[in-house]
């Protein structure tokens, strides 16, 4: 089916594990973002990537990592995963930086960190 | 610096209008977005304005006054599917055009 899809939905992880968060999108979309969203914060960008093997940081980009060798995959790895880093997290892709219609997000994944 | 200022929660009765208003500063001013978010779903686009005035679609309307750095979103004749958070994002061309999201407004529609 077309869309934004990540996987898994619900993870539950422990303390110094990797975790890698998967997004995947069918449109062909240059632009891919990871976000996360906490109670009472907004949504806060972690990396975002303009093409296929270009990454840039955002806000909130310590402790993740992120890599993107295919432009409809981009997955998001906690490399040591922190009680911190509990949250939820959405893929989002968008066509252009300059759309109308903004950009389109996944179902989000919800990470616990025990 | 990049700030954007909304209501934390907000209530209102089925079949009436309720106004959620969104101030924000940011340097490059490049449009702003507004997004729906049912509890335990992704953002849903909802809006877009780049220019002054009041755009409608069906039962949303929403505002701009770019002088003012302000911002709403209008909702008529409410419906119990309208309780969600409702999330101002102004873009910012001095941030590489992305999106800046405020913490958003739950609104809570009421029998």
């Amino acid at each position: 089916d077309a869309g934004i899809t990540q996987s898994p939905r619900y993870k539950i992880t422990e303390t110094g594990r990797q975790v890698t968060l998967m997004c995947h999108q069918t449109w062909s979309h240059s632009y891919m973002f990871w976000y996360r969203q906490d109670l009472g914060h907004g949504l806060r960008l972690i990396y975002y990537s303009a093409a296929a093997d270009i990454t840039d940081k955002g806000e909130v980009p310590d402790g993740y990592v992120v890599s993107r060798s295919k432009t409809e995959n981009f997955p998001l790895t906690l490399e040591s995963a922190t009680r911190s880093q509990t949250s939820v997290y959405f893929c989002a892709s968008s066509e252009s930086m300059g759309v109308s219609y903004g950009y389109t997000f996944g179902s989000g994944t919800r990470l616990t960190v025990v | 610096g990049q700030n954007i200022d909304q209501p934390t929660e907000m209530t209102a009765t089925e079949g009436a209008i309720v106004q959620i208003n969104c101030t924000y500063q940011t340097s490059g001013f490049n449009g702003l977005f507004w997004y729906q978010q049912h509890a335990g779903e992704a953002p849903t686009f909802l809006s877009y304005n780049v220019l002054d005035g009041l755009e409608e679609k069906g039962r949303f309307s929403s505002f701009l006054s770019r002088s003012k750095g302000y911002s709403y979103l209008l909702l008529k004749e409410l419906q119990m599917k309208d309780s969600a958070s409702y999330l101002c994002a102004p873009r910012d061309m001095d941030s590489n055009y992305q999106l800046i999201w405020g913490a958003g407004t739950k609104l809570i529609i009421k029998p």
